[in-house]
């Protein structure tokens, strides 16, 4: 069975410009997640999907960042304009549950680098 | 609200040696609880997690975790070390909020 495929690995860009991050997730996984992970630090949920819906998206800047998860399956995360501290590991995770449960196991991708100089 | 402290940021083993990684948590309903690892490059990956069945549970690579109420602790444990077990490691919790709350994270480093 095929993970969870992000892409790019890596990006490096210049503050002020923008960004945009793709995920495939596991085949038939009904919840998508995306989360930021600051070295050094824990991974902190950015927006949750169940199918194509937003369940949660509260630790989301939405000045800036925007996420869109189309039919359901792959979902894009964006970054427009970039910000120093936006420097980060960018990682998209799926579920099985459609109600997107406390004890449903995440599976997550490789992530994405991101650095903003 | 929900938290979770991993009490070192670095521990250090010799090979063949107990690996002991501390978490306690903070929930104000009954919680859930993961560890995940984390290789240099890789995505997480879940070890174990606890969800209110049996407070000892066992998890992949030879890992177990016992999940104390009284303590609001669920460490992580490994009778013998190896060194592929090098990595970064995650405990989390998902309580009231549905959504899971990582701590800062273990490096483990495994010395031959």
């Amino acid at each position: 069975e095929a993970g969870v495929a992000q892409s790019p690995r890596y990006k490096i860009i210049e503050k002020r410009q923008s960004v945009a991050f793709w995920c495939n997730p596991i085949s038939g996984h009904a919840t998508l997640y995306w989360y930021q992970q600051i070295l050094g630090q824990g991974p902190k949920l950015l927006i949750q999907f169940q199918n194509n819906g937003v369940v949660d998206d509260s630790q989301l800047p939405k000045d800036r960042f925007s996420a869109e998860r189309l039919k359901g399956v792959d979902s894009t995360l964006k970054i427009q304009p970039a910000k120093l501290e936006d420097s980060a590991v960018y990682l998209c995770a799926s579920s099985l549950g459609a109600s997107g449960g406390s004890t449903d196991t995440q599976y997550f991708g490789p992530g994405t680098r991101l650095t903003v100089l | 609200a929900q938290s979770v402290t991993q009490l070192g940021s670095h521990v250090s083993v010799s090979e063949g040696a107990l690996v002991l990684l501390r978490c306690n948590y903070s929930s104000s309903v009954p919680p859930y609880l993961f560890w995940y690892v984390q290789y240099p490059n890789q995505g997480l990956q879940l070890l174990l997690k606890y969800t209110s069945a049996a407070t000892l549970v066992k998890g992949i690579n030879g890992f177990e975790a016992e999940f104390k109420k009284s303590e609001t602790s669920f460490h992580l444990t490994k009778p013998s070390a190896h060194m592929s077990d090098a990595a970064e490691y995650f405990c989390a919790v998902s309580a009231a909020a549905r959504q899971l709350t990582f701590g800062s994270g273990t490096q483990l480093t495994v010395l031959p």
